[in-house]
């Protein structure tokens, strides 16, 4: 079963607003990472924060996490329509292994000029 | 540096046939990871490998699947006998022996069935 869910699904929003992507997770992690993925391409690693993290930045790309309510957010502020793709999140488990990421189905973001 | 390298891009198999992805990781990294995606979903584990050696292939199917990364050469994810089920983009990983950041993705190889 995915471990990691994206909330919403779909999201629309015009240039120069900010988008939100959330995601739960359910079992303890060593670290959560976010990807891109544009359509009919690769996944492009975004950025990475660690279970013992809250609050990580990285050029517009703000991204949090509470591991209490086991979720984190993605943000991406002053958006551009470069910015359209799907977002996923993806969870390394605190198993021996921690290796392998567990992806959510993603969110959908369209920002339009 | 070259990024992850997958080949074919796009595989067209009939029923039954066999199908051979390539992946040539990132240089210097030593561990490689295969993914499937299955239409409008998110990825999902199938094998990790690291030189010569499979170390887990908790998510690979029972039958008809294997993997490997010789000491020398790509990367193969084999699918034999393919149905149109295993219709998917299949994406592999890598990573340096040690990661502190996110994994290296290819551009996959989308695998149609017919």
């Amino acid at each position: 079963s995915q471990q990691g869910e994206e909330d919403p699904q779909a999201l629309s929003i015009q240039e120069g607003e900010n988008a939100t992507m959330n995601c739960s997770y359910k079992t303890s992690i060593n670290n959560l990472q976010w990807y891109r993925q544009n359509s009919g391409r690769g996944l492009v690693h975004l950025i990475l924060i660690r279970s013992n993290e809250r609050e990580k930045h990285s050029g517009r790309l703000r991204v949090t996490l509470d591991t209490s309510k086991k979720s984190s957010s993605l943000l991406i502020t002053a958006s551009r329509a470069a910015d359209t793709a799907s977002y996923f999140c993806a969870t390394v488990s605190n198993s021996n292994s921690g290796y392998a990421l567990n992806f959510g189905k993603g969110t959908s973001l369209l920002v339009t000029p | 540096n070259a990024g992850v390298m997958q080949n074919p891009r796009h595989l067209v198999r009939r029923r039954g046939q066999e199908a051979r992805l390539r992946c040539s990781p990132v240089k210097g990294h030593s561990h490689v990871y295969w993914y499937r995606q299955l239409p409008e979903e998110g990825l999902k584990f199938m094998v990790y490998l690291q030189k010569e050696n499979i170390i887990d292939e908790s998510g690979m199917p029972k039958e008809r699947f294997s993997a490997e990364f010789p000491k020398e050469g790509p990367s193969i994810l084999r699918i034999q006998q393919v149905v149109r089920g295993d219709s998917a983009a299949y994406f592999c990983a890598s990573s340096p022996a040690r990661w502190e950041s996110g994994y290296t993705f290819g551009s996959g190889t989308r695998l149609t069935v017919v």
